[in-house]
């Protein structure tokens, strides 16, 4: 079965970079995204990446993935207060679209 | 380009009632996926609907049940509320494998959700 793991808790300093870690189970796992959920808001899909991809780069945003031990990261450059939230890691299996999360990464951002 | 929208924001139930929770899709989606989002917790996933039929089901009763409308368009009803269905339920829409083809866009864009109190 799909189970997807996650440190629950990460803070930083604001400037230095954070890198969010997260495992899963599902080796048949095809895409893996990262979502930001900031309190009391929905889910904003921060970026994503398939199974057959080693990194990717977005703005400040890399991902990497290590698809032998089932590790993905993210990790922000420059981070900024504004980017304190809950960030989900997050699978997609299967033929049909469902994505099993885990319980997230609170970050916090410290001045 | 209206992103995918929810009904209503809030809302306060009691013990044993039904709700039924609404969801539009974003423009150009044809997919919609439900979830429930208990406090502290991640998405954990209802099922989804494509093609006006329930195509995939998570771990949950019966008690829970969906529709699509030809718009694309989607409801959540939930009976005999229990206090443990508290939560956020949210709503994610997205194209099917069969519109998007194979090197279409894979991305699940999520509404703002629907915070459900059982009381």
């Amino acid at each position: 079965g799909e189970d997807v793991e996650q440190s629950l808790f990460l803070s930083v300093r604001e400037g230095d970079s954070s890198v969010i870690n997260c495992t899963y189970t599902d080796s048949s796992s095809t895409y893996l995204y990262w979502y930001k959920q900031e309190p009391g808001a929905g889910l904003q899909l921060l970026t994503y990446i398939f199974s057959n991809m080693d990194m990717k780069q977005d703005q400040r945003l890399t991902v990497l993935l290590n698809k032998k031990d089932k590790h993905l990261s993210l990790r922000i450059a420059d981070t900024q207060t504004g980017d304190s939230a809950i960030y989900f890691c997050a699978e997609k299996s299967g033929g049909y679209q469902k994505v099993t999360f885990g319980t997230g990464t609170k970050l916090q951002v410290i001045p | 380009d209206a992103g995918v929208t929810q009904s209503p924001t809030h809302l306060i139930k009691t013990r044993g009632q039904q709700v039924t929770l609404r969801c539009s899709p974003k423009s150009g989606h044809d997919t919609v996926s439900w979830y429930q989002q208990a406090l502290g917790q991640g998405p954990q996933f209802i099922f989804q609907y494509y093609e006006e039929e329930e195509r995939q089901r998570g771990n949950f009763p019966d008690r829970f049940s969906g529709h699509q409308f030809p718009n694309y368009s989607s409801e959540l009803n939930v009976n005999a509320l229990l206090l443990g269905d508290s939560a956020l339920y949210l709503c994610a829409s997205s194209l099917a494998a069969r519109t998007r083809g194979l090197a279409g866009n894979y991305e699940q864009y999520f509404g703002p959700g629907t915070r459900l109190t059982v009381t």
